[in-house]
């Protein structure tokens, strides 16, 4: 099956630092989400990225679909970003989008 | 708009029992997934309900079974519980269409001892 590797797994980063997020998917998919998953456990959804770009206030992300990889931006972090980020992915088969999520990027902003 | 609801928000069983949780999918969407995540690990899909019918399933036994019923909510069976079972069991819909944005409940926590 598909490969979703995420990185780096952690880190830790001052308040108002800017952070780079990374997503390298072994195969081609039909689409990609990033998800921040907060520490009672919700996922929220960042952004739907098949390819391109988009913004969201602070937060950025690029997928570049022929290269398998996406990048997710967050710019002036503060303590409330803290928590996992996961990109998941989507291989469409037979109508069945299931969800292949990524290892995961823990981040910490310390105030 | 309702966003995806799950109940129990907490539960905690005896190995060997029988569990079932409840999942409402967002308003107008007709597609629910269920996930399970174990701790410190990424999301595993469980299977997925189109129209009241299974429409995929991920590498988990049959002890896990599920429905879908008419208003489109959703209901996660899983018999003869094991202590690796001990998760969050996470609830995605997603509107017909639209079907690649999977929108995520809050889970249900259960611990098996």
């Amino acid at each position: 099956g598909i490969q979703v590797e995420q990185s780096p797994p952690d880190l830790i980063l001052q308040e108002g630092a800017n952070s780079t997020l990374r997503c390298n998917f072994s195969d081609s998919v039909n689409n990609l989400q990033w998800f921040h998953q907060n520490p009672w456990g919700q996922l929220i959804n960042l952004f739907y990225i098949p390819s391109g770009t988009k913004q969201n206030g602070r937060l950025s992300a690029t997928t570049v679909a022929t290269e398998r990889y996406s990048l997710l931006y967050i710019s002036s972090s503060q303590t409330t970003d803290s928590g996992v980020y996961f990109c998941a992915v989507v291989i469409s088969n037979f109508g069945n989008e299931k969800l292949t999520f990524g290892t995961g990027t823990r981040l910490t902003i310390i105030p | 708009e309702t966003g995806v609801t799950q109940s129990p928000t907490h539960l905690i069983k005896t190995r060997g029992q029988q569990v079932t949780l409840r999942c409402s999918s967002q308003s107008g969407h007709n597609t629910v997934s269920w996930y399970q995540q174990a701790l410190g690990q990424g999301p595993q899909f469980i299977f997925q309900y189109y129209r009241e019918e299974e429409n995929g399933r991920g590498n988990f036994p049959p002890r896990f079974s599920g429905l879908q019923f008419p208003n489109y909510s959703s209901e996660l069976n899983v018999n003869a519980l094991e202590l690796d079972d001990s998760a969050l069991y996470l609830c995605a819909s997603s509107l017909e269409g639209h079907t690649y944005e999977q929108y995520f409940g809050p889970g249900t926590r259960l611990t098996v001892t």
